[in-house]
């Protein structure tokens, strides 16, 4: 399954909301998808999975939806930290396990 | 919460080899690791992420993305809490942070650790 994240970079202003896309080349079984943050010089960290649960110690402010091919993140106020990148998975029909290119969050 | 560490990184020649490995510790790390698959994902510089290899808890089934089968080896010692990636006949494009990720279930990756870098340069 191919993944495309939109837009490639999304410029936004603390206290801001972030909309995230993530769009699959083939329909998701049971919403198998997760999205992750990575900011720079760390590893990624896992925020969502199974499009809308969030991992031990995720903030509210993060939440995923969507289903079949049509999975969004959104970030209803930016903090300062969550300037980072942000990363879709499938893990649906696997291996392989697939990754979206990615879509930037920076300041405006 | 399990912690893990790679290392083995480093600069090598195109064709040449190098044996990556990711360290659990921590908190019921054991246990933890002896339970859980495991994953190694790569990131060449400025890119995105790609993973390469996966091992289920008893090491009874692998399987690897195209871009390495037949050149990287996965495995994994659950008496040493310790998981390996050999890598062999190492390409230009094998340049990259490689991550150990621990995997919750079904494939997602819950733990990461630091990343080791490896390099491919003449």
């Amino acid at each position: 399954i191919v993944l495309t994240q939109s837009p490639g970079t999304l410029s936004l202003s603390p206290g801001e909301r972030a909309t995230l896309s993530c769009r699959a080349s083939q329909n998701t079984r049971y919403n198998y998808v997760a999205w992750y943050q990575q900011k720079p010089g760390q590893a990624p960290r896992l925020l969502i999975y199974g499009a809308s649960n969030r991992a031990t110690g995720i903030p509210d402010r993060f939440s995923g939806s969507g289903s079949g091919t049509d999975f969004t993140l959104t970030i209803t106020r930016l903090e300062p930290e969550d300037f980072a990148m942000y990363y879709c998975q499938q893990y649906d029909k696997s291996p392989p396990w697939t990754f979206g290119q990615g879509t930037k969050v920076e300041f405006k | 919460q399990v912690q893990l560490v790679e290392s083995g990184g480093g600069v090598v020649q195109p064709g040449g080899s190098l044996r990556l490995s990711c360290a659990a510790s921590g908190a019921a790390s054991r246990l933890t690791f002896t339970s859980s698959a495991f994953h190694w994902v790569r990131q060449a510089p400025g890119m995105g992420l790609e993973w390469v290899a996966f091992i289920r808890s008893d090491g009874s089934n692998k399987y690897y993305a195209d871009s390495v089968k037949g050149r990287f080896a996965i495995s994994k010692d659950n008496s040493n809490n310790r998981l390996s990636l050999e890598m062999y006949s190492l390409r230009s494009e094998d340049t990259a942070m490689y991550y150990c990720a621990k995997d919750r279930n079904f494939g997602i990756f819950d733990s990461w650790g630091q990343g080791t870098l490896v390099t491919v340069s003449p």
